[in-house]
């Protein structure tokens, strides 16, 4: 069966500082990965999304970047975070013939 | 430009009555359609998924999805609705081109006694 996992689950920084969120998943292989970010009443934003390795597609332009070192790893990262980075971020996959995505528990960043 | 629209931000029916939430979409190509469901501080939950078969597609707890090409829609609808329907709903649409997959904003389901 297919897991993913996403960590760190709560991560506390200060402005300015890096960031890095990881997510791997198992039981599967060249899945398309998908990082968004919930916010209340706006939904899931679309922040990336690969459909292979080193293919990234970005959408929302901001000092977010993401990376996909291995067929299974999906990296969100940032050199110096900003308030408005703070948010719950989510990493999903698909399987490319039904779309169904399946997602990671979730990573809350608070940026103070 | 590709994407999703929730017609309703919140939505407030009594228990026993119909339930009614409105996505319209806008693609470009064929889309692939689902609706997912997020009870408070829970994870994600697929509800029921259109990828070009039947039209009418049925999903998990009486709910069911009609796909309109013609009007470009995807509403959700359940005869009866429960108290543990109340919860946030979000119709989203795989943009099979490029397999892009956004999400509608959400419209947040109430269930009055």
């Amino acid at each position: 069966s297919q897991t993913i996992h996403q960590w760190p689950a709560t991560l506390v920084q200060p402005v300015g500082s890096p960031l890095s969120l990881e997510c791997t998943v198992e039981g599967t292989s060249n899945p398309n990965l998908y990082w968004y970010r919930q916010a209340a009443g706006r939904g899931l934003q679309l922040l990336f999304y690969s459909v292979g390795i080193g293919q990234i597609s970005s959408e929302v332009p901001q000092n977010l970047s993401a990376s996909r070192p291995q067929d299974r790893q999906f990296i969100l990262s940032s050199k110096k975070l900003l308030l408005s980075d703070s948010g719950f971020y989510l990493c999903a996959w698909s399987w490319r013939s039904t779309g169904e995505l399946f997602f990671g528990e979730g990573s809350r960043l608070t940026v103070l | 430009a590709q994407s999703v629209t929730q017609l309703d931000s919140h939505v407030s029916v009594s228990e026993g009555t119909p339930v009614l939430l409105r996505c319209n979409y806008s693609s470009s190509y064929s889309p692939s359609l689902f609706w997912y469901v997020q009870h408070p501080n829970k994870g994600l939950q697929l509800l029921l998924k259109y990828t070009s078969a039947a039209t009418l597609v049925k999903g998990i707890n009486g709910f069911e999805a009609e796909f309109k090409k013609s009007e470009t829609s995807f509403h959700l609808t359940k005869p009866s609705a429960h108290m543990s329907d109340a919860a946030e709903y979000f119709c989203v649409v795989n943009l099979n081109r490029d397999d892009k997959i956004i999400f509608g904003k959400g419209t947040r389901l109430h269930i009055l006694p």
